[in-house]
């Protein structure tokens, strides 16, 4: 299947710094790509949907401003959490399909722990 | 709005213990159904994608089956390496965002003891 690489694995920051985690697509390319959130025991909650050379599409209840979105190439997307706080501690997870109408292939997910 | 309920929350089978884990879903036009296998601490691995009812696929211990209204997975002789959470997701006719938004149920987490 194709392969979707997210860095880091897993991050621990100091509360009021900003993270970045990185997606990229390493054999195809991605005009989309879709960030979740997954608290422990719990399923993925879709956050924004990535779109190359455009806004990304945010989920109700998304603060924009704090979980901001770069889908600068074809083949990586980014999302930065900014001003992180304890509570923003959680799995962060990619994903991209490969065409239209197809399965996505998700990364390894991010574990962010902010103290 | 999808919906996409799975069941049982948990599961704990004995090896070679067959069962099926199943998975609701309502939504307004069903574009396909997925099946992703997620370890601790990992992201989903895709397992099988189904569109239409009646369609099955197969995977070594694992079949995946489609009706208009639910989807189940079938174990077969699990093993304890099939511990994990299993989760099915619905991709929708319509959705603004490319059409390949997911939405996902709540995941099966089976254990399977030797």
């Amino acid at each position: 299947g194709a392969v979707v690489s997210q860095h880091p694995s897993w991050v621990i920051c100091k509360s009021g710094t900003s993270v970045k985690i990185e997606c990229r697509s390493l054999d195809f390319q991605a005009t989309t790509m879709f960030w979740y959130r997954q608290f422990p025991k719990q399923s993925l909650m879709l956050m924004a949907t990535s779109n190359e050379g455009s806004k990304a599409t945010y989920e109700q209840g998304v603060e924009k401003d704090k979980f901001l979105i770069n889908h600068a190439s074809l083949t990586l997307s980014t999302l930065t959490v900014t001003s992180a706080h304890p509570e923003d501690s959680s799995f962060y997870i990619c994903s991209a399909p490969t065409s239209v109408n197809t399965e996505a292939f998700f990364g390894q997910g991010t574990r962010l722990t902010v103290v | 709005e999808d919906q996409v309920t799975q069941s049982p929350e948990a599961l704990r089978l004995q090896e070679g213990e067959s069962s099926s884990l199943n998975c609701s879903y309502t939504v307004s036009g069903l574009r396909g159904l997925f099946w992703y296998r997620q370890d601790p601490g990992k992201g989903p691995e895709f397992l099988f994608t189904l569109y239409s009812a009646g369609e099955e696929k197969e995977k070594e211990r694992l079949k995946a089956t489609l009706t208009k209204k639910e989807s189940f997975l079938h174990i077969t002789a699990p093993k304890p390496e099939d511990s994990a959470t299993y989760l099915c997701a619905v991709q929708a006719w319509g959705n603004n965002n490319a059409g390949n938004m997911l939405t996902f149920g709540g995941g099966t987490r089976l254990m399977v003891k030797p």
